[in-house]
């Protein structure tokens, strides 16, 4: 039963501190998004890569975010400085983007990494 | 810039009724829309995609309708069961950025 997983699943960090969150996508699967869920904002796509390049990253936010693909098993994601806004459920999704449909057929989610900053 | 917005933001119907949820875009240049749910504390599950040329798309007892020129789409459920309750998003694909409605929370009770 192929699944994507995410570590760690909890964080709780103090505020300035490094955050890095690492998920391995489902294999095979040559798409992977970053989202972040708050109560307030609800669900927000950070950023997504389709063959380990980034294509969008205009929801997260440069200064202190970072997403990188280092290979088709692994992407990260990491915030310098983190701050207590930051606070959120961060979720990897991976699936198979079809030539010709764009999106997704589906989006398969990790059980996300929950991020408390202090 | 893309905007999505959904309607209602929360709906509570009784066990068995039809409903149809809405969503709404200000761009009609869109090369896809997609339905999902989403499970308390869990991800987002693909319900049915619907490429710009088709009109609608079924699945079960799930239908969606595209109407470009309008800026609609509708997420038409039939004989609406207490599994169904779940938050149901809506996601605009074009030039390789998704666009996301806020959703709408569905209860049906027993």
């Amino acid at each position: 039963d192929a699944r994507v997983t995410q570590t760690p699943r909890d964080k709780v960090t103090e505020m300035g501190q490094e955050v890095t969150m690492r998920c391995q996508p489902i294999l095979g699967h040559n798409t992977v998004f970053w989202y972040r869920q708050t109560m307030m904002q609800g669900l927000e796509l950070l950023a997504y890569f389709r063959n380990r390049a980034p294509l969008d990253d205009s929801g997260m936010p440069k200064d202190r975010f970072s997403a990188e693909m280092p290979d088709a098993t692994l992407a990260t994601l990491k915030i310098q400085p983190s701050e207590p806004r930051d606070s959120a459920v961060y979720f990897c999704a991976s699936g198979t983007g079809l030539a010709g449909s764009g999106g997704l057929e589906t989006q398969y989610f990790g059980p996300g990494t929950r991020l408390l900053v202090l | 810039k893309q905007e999505v917005t959904q309607i209602p933001a929360a709906l509570s119907v009784p066990e068995g009724e039809n409903l149809v949820l809405n969503c709404s875009f200000t761009d009609s240049a869109i090369y896809n829309l997609q339905w999902f749910r989403q499970d308390p504390g869990k991800g987002l599950t693909s319900l049915l995609l619907i490429q710009s040329s088709q009109r609608e798309q079924t699945s079960g007892r799930l239908n969606a309708s595209l109407d470009k020129s309008s800026g609609r789409s509708t997420l038409y459920i039939a004989a609406s069961q207490p599994g169904d309750s779940a938050t149901y998003l809506c996601v605009v694909y074009n030039f390789n950025k998704f666009y996301f409605g806020s959703g709408t929370k569905l209860n049906v009770k027993p």
